[in-house]
């Protein structure tokens, strides 16, 4: 699985978007980028994932460049409650499902 | 609720000591995976299983064993056991086949495994 590099941490404003970035630059054809947060010591929890498209759903918004070398996790309107480590994943495809591999993660801070 | 369940929550045991953590997979998920993450430490992926056999493999310690019912709930055993080991264990779970091959994994809420 390709590798991932992800800030180590980020504040935002509550209320304010908070956008996550996210650089895959050997990601190959057949990788999906995933994004999960553990909160606390929580399990982890599924956010979004792509190929190569935009993707949007109630919790988040995934951009991917066109390259797919990079992409930006968007949460529109952050809360206290997003507090968390959020991890950029890369998964390859195959006809049965394949591991995650967790990196270091990106610890978003959201405050008043 | 991810509908992952994992047993038990806590568990505290001593060093030697030889333990089993429980996992039940969401209805009708193939796979399971376990990760194991020690304080302040990333999730290290240990095990998958895909429909009762040995899919993948990461770095899990030859004191650990896993494996996958037909029924399809999954156990992690620990033996052998050592304060490096206390940990927080997570199982996942995902369908697992064709075209829900990459879906999203669901985690449980972990075990928290304190060697003493």
């Amino acid at each position: 699985d390709a590798k991932t590099t992800q800030p180590t941490s980020m504040d935002c404003a509550e209320g304010r978007a908070a956008n996550l970035p996210c650089n895959h630059s050997t990601i190959s054809g057949n990788e999906y980028v995933y994004w999960y947060r553990q909160i606390h010591s929580q399990g982890p929890q599924y956010i979004i994932h792509g190929l190569k498209n935009n993707e949007t759903n109630e919790m988040a918004s995934l951009i991917i460049t066109e390259d797919r070398k990079s992409s930006t996790l968007i949460l529109p309107h952050a809360t206290l409650r997003d507090t968390a480590v959020y991890y950029c994943i890369v998964r390859v495809l195959t006809g049965t499902a394949s591991k995650l591999t967790f990196g270091t993660g990106t610890r978003l801070q959201v405050t008043l | 609720d991810s509908g992952v369940t994992q047993t038990p929550k806590h568990l505290i045991t001593a060093t030697g000591q030889r333990v089993t953590l429980r996992c039940s997979p969401r209805s009708g998920d193939l796979s399971v995976y376990w990760y194991q993450q020690s304080l302040d430490q990333g999730l290290q992926f240990l095990i998958q299983y895909y429909n009762g056999e040995e899919r993948a493999k990461g770095n899990i310690l030859e004191r650990f064993s896993a494996q996958q019912f037909p029924d399809l709930h999954s156990e992690l055993n620990l033996s052998s056991l050592e304060l490096g080991d206390s940990a927080l264990y997570f199982c996942a779970s995902s369908p697992g086949f064709g075209q829900l091959s990459n879906t999203e994994a669901f985690f449980g809420q972990g075990t928290r495994l304190t060697v003493v």
